[in-house]
């Protein structure tokens, strides 16, 4: 089975750019994760959905930062425009569950870097 | 917060050896996860416990929960070189509302 899919795995752009990472949760999964992951900060919750609705977006740092879930199968962090200090790896999860009761799968990340 | 906090955050041992992490956390739970990171790679689930279980067994992974103590351990018996990772605990309150992941326990396992 394929897991939670991310693309690209790297990205680097200048400062001011808008940035789009994508995400392809694993079929069937109803809620989606999006983290960020720094050295300073470590593992940070951004936002979650459930059966594509937004439950929490508390994580998200600032309003350069949306997330969309369109559909099941897909959902989109933008940043715009694009800071250096939001240089980072961000992953994506999903799950089965619509309580945090089931383990979230995680992509292998995107890992961002803004000049 | 509910954030839990690993203990320590490294370790270094040889092979062979027993590897435990602790976790603590500060508030009432409803289950309790720990997940591994390769370096590069995403989380992998390792175990789930639930507030009502004290101790779960997967393969060399032994978990334990004292939800009197708000503490859960992990520990890795005769560890392998392939366990060396990142390790976090992620407690999951009762409300389901939040989800936080600790700094991690870097293990190093020496051939």
């Amino acid at each position: 089975d394929a897991g939670v899919i991310q693309s690209p795995r790297h990205e680097v752009t200048e400062m001011g750019q808008e940035v789009t990472l994508r995400c392809k949760p694993i079929s069937g999964h109803n809620s989606l994760f999006w983290y960020r992951q720094t050295m300073m900060r470590g593992l940070e919750l951004l936002i979650y959905f459930n059966n594509n609705v937004p439950i929490d977006d508390s994580g998200m740092p600032e309003d350069r930062f949306s997330a969309k879930m369109p559909n099941a199968s897909f959902s989109t962090l933008k940043i715009q425009p694009s800071e250096p200090r939001d240089s980072a790896v961000y992953f994506c999860a999903s799950s089965s569950a619509q309580a945090l009761n089931q383990p979230q799968h995680f992509g292998d990340g995107t890992r961002l870097s803004i000049l | 917060s509910q954030q839990g906090e690993e203990d320590p955050q490294a370790l270094s041992i040889q092979e062979g050896e027993n590897a435990t992490m602790n976790c603590s956390y500060k508030t009432s739970i409803n289950n309790l996860q720990w997940y591994r990171q390769n370096s590069g790679r995403g989380l992998v689930h390792l175990i789930l416990i639930r507030s009502n279980e004290r101790e779960k067994h997967s393969g060399r992974l032994r978990v334990t929960l004292d939800t009197s103590k708000k503490s859960s351990s992990l520990l890795i018996t005769a560890s392998r070189a392939a366990d060396t990772a990142s390790y976090f605990c992620a407690p999951v309150a009762v409300n389901f509302n939040k989800f936080y992941f600790g700094s991690g326990t870097k293990l190093n396992v020496k051939p």
